[in-house]
């Protein structure tokens, strides 16, 4: 398996538009994960599923951010309308068992 | 909610030395993992180690959940073990499944 696959690697926009973040996890997992690292607050947990279902979004931070997961093999993670506090490190993660892989990360810029 | 410490926060060795990193952790966890950071973001999985003892090469982890910690032991630092270590528990809290990430270690192994 390839691992956990996240795109874009990097992204930059502007203040107000609307970015998605994307990721496949690896195949057979049932959890997946979505985490925030910056250097003031470290890696936050936003959200995370259990068989495609949502079941902790307690930190994502606002309404502006959504979170979705169609099927077993994709998810996104949306923020609209963006704002430069929102620029971050956002990785996604998926696991089996208890044990976590991480995808290499969405470098996201709000200008 | 669960708490997560991680000392100490930075950390300086010589090549070829042997190091201790610590994660506590507030509450009763039943899953507890380590990860490296390494210098270009990538979060590698270490252990998976709820508890007892595990080994893999130059490092080996302790859990001692009846006494929430965990240890990490790095032995004959190489200068590719340079990067940030994390401990990450999860547990329930308020009636939620909780994934917490510590706060790091950052380890610079000097030449």
């Amino acid at each position: 398996d390839a691992g956990v696959i996240q795109s874009p690697r990097h992204e930059v926009t502007e203040m107000g538009q609307e970015v998605t973040l994307r990721c496949k996890p690896i195949s057979g997992h049932d959890y997946l994960f979505w985490y925030r690292q910056t250097m003031m607050r470290g890696l936050e947990l936003l959200i995370y599923f259990n068989n495609n279902v949502p079941i902790d979004d307690s930190g994502m931070p606002e309404d502006r951010f959504s979170a979705k997961m169609p099927n077993a093999s994709f998810s996104t993670l949306k923020i609209q309308p963006s704002e430069p506090r929102d620029s971050a490190v956002y990785f996604c993660a998926s696991s089996l068992g208890g044990v976590a892989f991480f995808g290499q990360g969405t470098r996201l810029t709000v200008v | 909610g669960i708490q997560v410490e991680q000392s100490p926060p930075d950390l300086i060795l010589q090549e070829g030395a042997n190091s201790t990193l610590r994660c506590n952790f507030s509450d009763s966890v039943n899953n507890l993992q380590w990860f490296h950071q390494n210098p270009w973001g990538q979060l590698i999985n270490l252990f998976y180690i709820p508890s007892g003892t595990k080994q893999n090469g130059r490092l080996s982890a302790t859990t001692v959940a009846t006494e929430r910690y965990s240890l990490l032991y790095i032995s004959s630092s190489q200068t590719t073990d340079s990067g940030v270590y994390f401990c990450a528990v999860g547990g329930w809290s308020s009636g939620t499944y909780k994934y917490i990430f510590g706060t790091g270690t950052r380890l610079k192994v000097l030449a």
